[in-house]
């Protein structure tokens, strides 16, 4: 099936360093989501961009929706602990059937 | 409060027998999906349905069964023809013209 490359797989960082992560393909999508998922819980919806371009904040987190429409951009600045967890991208692929192709997630862990 | 619910939390089961995943959700969501986490391999997907009494294979469906009855449920069946049947199951739903999927909070599969 399609992939998204998803990187860096891991960071190790020190409480109040900014993180960037991102999501590259070699196809177009017409919508990109951020998920965080925390320890044995499911993933929950951090933002979501709709258009090539759009820049999406969600108080400390801000994504980007590339302009090639093949990548998007997850940044957290002054991370704190409770930002570790598991960040995924998921991509909606144009003329597709509506289900989400997912990165295999960068693992964040921060220390205090 | 809407939202999607899974059960049991943690499930222990003996090598060969088949055991079911329950999920079920208040969302008055159509489509419901059925996704395996592994350790660094991300999310991938076993089943899918759209709508009721209808659904799809995804990535990774040998050795898993499913059935949507109603609107509200979409148990997953882990068959003994799974080889390799330990890993974290997730239920997810989402409305029609949407795009973002709610989780549930998973389930823990562990095979002895």
């Amino acid at each position: 099936g399609q992939q998204l490359n998803q990187s860096p797989q891991s960071m190790f960082i020190q409480e109040g360093e900014d993180v960037s992560m991102n999501c590259t393909s070699s196809s177009i999508f017409n919508t990109w989501l951020w998920y965080k998922q925390e320890p044995g819980e499911g993933p929950v919806l951090l933002i979501a961009l709709y258009k090539a371009g759009e820049l999406t904040s969600n108080g400390r987190l801000t994504a980007q929706f590339g302009i090639t429409r093949k990548d998007s951009f997850l940044n957290i600045s002054a991370s704190i602990p409770s930002d570790v967890g598991i960040y995924f991208c998921a991509g909606l692929l144009g003329g597709s059937q509506g289900n989400l192709i997912f990165g295999k997630g960068t693992k964040l862990s921060v220390k205090p | 409060d809407g939202g999607i619910t899974q059960s049991p939390k943690y499930l222990f089961r003996k090598e060969g027998q088949n055991v079911t995943l329950s999920c079920e959700q208040n969302l008055n969501h159509d489509a419901m999906y059925w996704y395996r986490q592994d350790p660094g391999q991300g999310l991938r997907l076993i089943y899918y349905s759209q709508i009721v009494n209808d659904f799809q294979k995804g990535d990774i469906a040998e050795g898993y069964s499913v059935s949507r009855e109603k609107k509200e449920s979409f148990p997953l069946t882990v068959t003994s023809a799974q080889k390799n049947p330990t890993a974290f199951y997730l239920c997810a739903s989402k409305a029609t013209g949407s795009y973002g999927y709610t989780f549930g909070s998973g389930t823990r599969l562990t095979v002895v």
